[in-house]
Order: C-alpha cells, then sequence, then structure tokens
C-alpha cells in the first residue's frame, strides 16, 4: 500500500503565482485534511473533508481552496501565492464516524515543501 | 479554542533515561493521540487514548489522560538515541483535530 501520497514533493513559486497540492490515498478513508507547519511549530489546520462532496474551514484556511475530487483524492490550491504561505504541507486522512468523530489514527503523507519569494 | 499546549518545548536527556512530556487542551474531547515526527519527514501515530480511559501503554510508551485536568502525558521509558524527534499531541474535539505545538526530544549517547 502506498497509504497517502503527496506531490509535488518540492516547489518553489514566484509572489502571485498560482498552483495546486495533490494528495492522493488508498486506504477508502473517508476523511482528509490539509494541514501546514511552520518551523518549530506544530501543524495548523487548513481545509479538511469528512466526506466526498464537503469540505470544512480549518484554523487557517485565507489564501487556499480545496477540492475533494473523489474519494480517493484532496487538492489544496494557492490562487494568488504569498510570502507568508513558505511552508511544509501535509496531507493526511483517517477514518471517521458519521458524527465526524475520528476513531483511530492518521496516516500522513511526507510532506510538500513550498517557497513562496 | 482546542489548540493543545505542549511542555516541555525542549527537552534533552541521556540515553536510558526516561523522558515525560505533557499535553493540555482547553475544551472536551472524544480522544488525544500522540505522534512523532523525524526531521523532516510526516507524522507517525504512536498511540491513541479515549475520554473515558485515563491510562494506555504500548511498548516503551505510557500515556496518561486526566479530563478534570484537561491534560495528558507521555513518557517514554529507558530511552534510545532512535527516539529523537519532535512529539506532538493531537486532540479530537467536535469533529476538529487540533496538533499541540509539540516537544523537541534529544537523546544524547
Amino acid at each position: 500500500n502506498a497509504g497517502v501520497t503527496q506531490t509535488p514533493k518540492f516547489q518553489v513559486l514566484k509572489t502571485g503565482q498560482s498552483m495546486t497540492l495533490q494528495c492522493a490515498q488508498d486506504m477508502n478513508h473517508n476523511s482528509m485534511y490539509w494541514y501546514r507547519q511552520d518551523p518549530g511549530m506544530g501543524l495548523r489546520l487548513i481545509y479538511y473533508s469528512a466526506s466526498e462532496g464537503t469540505t470544512d474551514k480549518g484554523e487557517v484556511p485565507n489564501g487556499y481552496n480545496v477540492s475533494r475530487l473523489n474519494k480517493r483524492e484532496f487538492s489544496l490550491r494557492l490562487e494568488s501565492a504569498a510570502p507568508s504561505q513558505t511552508s511544509v504541507y501535509f496531507c493526511a486522512s483517517s477514518y471517521t464516524t458519521s458524527g465526524g468523530v475520528n476513531t483511530g489514527e492518521l496516516f500522513f503523507g511526507e510532506g510538500s515543501r513550498l517557497t513562496v519569494l | 479554542s482546542q489548540q493543545g499546549e505542549e511542555d516541555p518545548q525542549a527537552l534533552s536527556i541521556q540515553e536510558g533515561e526516561n523522558a515525560t512530556m505533557n499535553c493540555s487542551y482547553k475544551t472536551s474531547i472524544n480522544n488525544l493521540q500522540w505522534y512523532r515526527q523525524n526531521s523532516g519527514r510526516g507524522l507517525v501515530h504512536l498511540i491513541l487514548i479515549r475520554s473515558n480511559e485515563r491510562e494506555k501503554h504500548s511498548g516503551r510508551l505510557r500515556v496518561t489522560l486526566d479530563t478534570s485536568k484537561k491534560s495528558s502525558s507521555l513518557l517514554i521509558t529507558a530511552s534510545r538515541a532512535a527516539d529523537t524527534a519532535s512529539y506532538f499531541c493531537l486532540i479530537q474535539g467536535a469533529q476538529k483535530l487540533v496538533f499541540g505545538q509539540g516537544t523537541r526530544l534529544t537523546i544524547n549517547p
């Protein structure tokens, strides 16, 4: 099993450029998440999707959009990148109950390192 | 906010010693999880403790949860150099998952 796969692993953008981070999981999980991690800090939730066709904002959604394309794939888009979005982005997936309670572990991708100049 | 706060932010001990790190939170939870992150890598799940549990063990790991104090602790016994990593608590509240800011653990040979 590949688990959670993120692409690209590294990206350098200029301010104002747009890009999409791709994430796919092969564990048939219903919930997927995008986090960002800044140096020396924990992970902050950008957006999450509890099921196919639904998305919700997390702690730091400004400047980002997401698409839950199907059960496997959850993409994160930066429409107009800013230097403040320089970070490492992690996608994760898990199984949650119909009430949205996560009953087990989150599985993480290896991260996408984004630099905005 | 359910943001978790961890302490200490950094911990350096000798190999063989025990390491304890703590996580506190502000609201009621469904469960709390601990993760390890090696430098430059994704997070790996260590252990999950549910709100109705008080203690769990997994190998050299021991987790406690005190819902009255809204806090949890992770104890790593007989530490090894390979335990050098950052450790994060993950708080599962009403639908959202929030990480603590992490404890950076260094095991000195």
